[in-house]
């Protein structure tokens, strides 16, 4: 158990649709990063949220946007849902956004795009 | 930009079989290593971290050395178990401004035969 908690587990949705995904940090972590990882694949850094504010990005499209709210849980937003989008997405927190510090991931929520 | 090789899997053993799984890296600064498991339809755990070179991270039967002079970071263990099965993620943390990103390698899928 990391104290990371995602919902919903397994969703499935249409191509064109849009999703949120939800996320709550481990007790005392101030940051939260979400991660896709697709099947068979490692996973890839989608941003990080410092205190409320994106401060790091990695190569996606800015159809997938985020928030991160005063108790420092997340929602994760992807817009226009294409095929590709489909994939495990984690949610991981930290006690700061500073590089090097462990990162704690939750179970994920499974994407299903059809 | 900062990278992971990981040895290509599926590694099947024999339980009680020694286990080593290659990891190298590629990065421009001094990165903080990492071991992630992940078992099936779950997220990501921790297994083991090291911070600079020449530490040894280690956990549950696990261990790796930060080798900077190879650039590597290789988890081994010396007797696997049926439950060690799952898939191996090394990662290391991108010191990339304020970010704290993980850059994954593909995963090697280890399979422990009773």
């Amino acid at each position: 158990e990391t104290g990371v908690t995602q919902s919903p587990t397994h969703l499935i949705k249409t191509r064109g649709q849009q999703v949120t995904l939800r996320c709550s940090s481990q007790s005392g972590h101030n940051t939260v990063s979400w991660y896709q990882q697709a099947l068979g694949q490692g996973p890839q850094f989608i941003f990080q949220y410092y205190r409320e504010e994106e401060n790091g990005r990695g190569n996606f499209p800015p159809r997938f946007s985020g928030l991160q709210f005063p108790n420092y849980s997340s929602e994760l937003n992807v817009n226009a849902l294409e095929l590709d989008d489909s994939a495990l997405y984690l949610c991981a927190s930290s006690t700061s956004g500073a590089p090097g510090n462990t990162i704690y991931f939750g179970e994920g929520s499974w994407l299903t795009v059809v | 930009g900062d990278s992971v090789t990981q040895m290509e899997g599926p590694v099947t053993l024999s339980e009680e079989a020694f286990l080593t799984i290659n990891c190298t890296y590629t990065a421009t600064g001094y990165p903080s290593l990492f071991w992630y498991v992940q078992y099936p339809g779950e997220g990501l755990q921790l297994l083991l971290k090291a911070t600079k070179a020449d530490d040894k991270g280690s956990n549950k039967g696990f261990e790796a050395t930060y080798r900077k002079e190879t650039t590597s970071f290789h988890l081994e263990k010396g007797s696997v178990q049926v439950s060690d099965s799952a898939v191996y993620f090394c990662a290391l943390s991108d010191r990339d401004g304020a970010t704290n990103k993980l850059i994954f390698g593909t995963g090697t899928l280890l399979a422990v035969q009773p």
